[in-house]
């Protein structure tokens, strides 16, 4: 199993629209939790973290269940220029290492 | 300027070839990592230093080499370039606070024929 897992989408959203995925850890030691967006072929970029009591960003909204060991991204009125891989990152309890997702595709359409 | 600087960004070489990918960050940052990304897999760790004297292996280690020249350069070797090693690879840096963000580099994208 791996350690973080995303279903690979691609999610086709019309704009205006709220789309919403998840993404799964099994380490139940992790410790923190980020979303990352990427752009086709360029690099992640950091979209938000992830807090225990769930946080907002405008139109982004992510929680943590740690009792099923998920997190999730909501977006509502969804924008063309949402359309992206977004990136589901572990942060461990040991080290400092980042743990990665394989990424959802999301397309936003007219 | 990028605050992390990849070179090259784009580089086509043959099997058995040696190859080194450079990667120079401006944040001030201990903590740096090679990562290589292929369609479906996400970014899966090759090696990371959390200082000039440290290094460290990550999940996909094999056939890769790093040398930690300064806080501000980290550089990844091919020793032996293999057609499966063509990807895209990315250079980060990150500070010492848990929630703190990752930067990245712009990529080189090998390709090894």
């Amino acid at each position: 199993r791996k350690e973080v897992e995303q279903d690979p989408g691609p999610f086709n959203v019309p704009e205006g629209a709220t789309v919403a995925f998840n993404c799964t850890y099994s380490n139940s030691a992790s410790q923190s939790f980020f979303w990352y967006r990427q752009d086709c072929r360029k690099e992640p970029k950091l979209l938000m973290s992830v807090y225990s009591s769930g946080n907002e960003d405008g139109r982004f909204t992510a929680q943590l269940n740690r009792a099923s060991q998920y997190i999730s991204l909501l977006i509502r009125d969804s924008k063309l220029s949402d359309s992206a891989t977004y990136l589901c990152v572990v942060k461990g309890a040991a080290g400092n290492k980042l743990t990665f997702g394989g990424g959802t595709r999301v397309l936003v359409k007219p | 300027d990028a605050d992390v600087t990849q070179t090259p960004r784009n580089r086509i070489t043959k099997t058995g070839k040696r190859i080194m990918l450079e990667c120079s960050q401006t944040k001030g940052h201990d903590r740096m990592y090679w990562y290589r990304q292929d369609p479906g897999l996400g970014l899966r760790l090759i090696y990371y230093s959390f200082d000039v004297k440290d290094i460290n292996k990550g999940e996909i280690s094999d056939g890769y080499s790093v040398s930690r020249q300064a806080q501000a350069k980290f550089s990844l070797s091919l020793e032996s370039a293999i057609p499966n090693q063509t990807a895209l690879y990315f250079c980060a840096t990150r500070g010492v606070e848990a929630n703190t963000e990752a930067f990245f580099g712009q990529g080189t994208r090998l390709t090894v024929v």
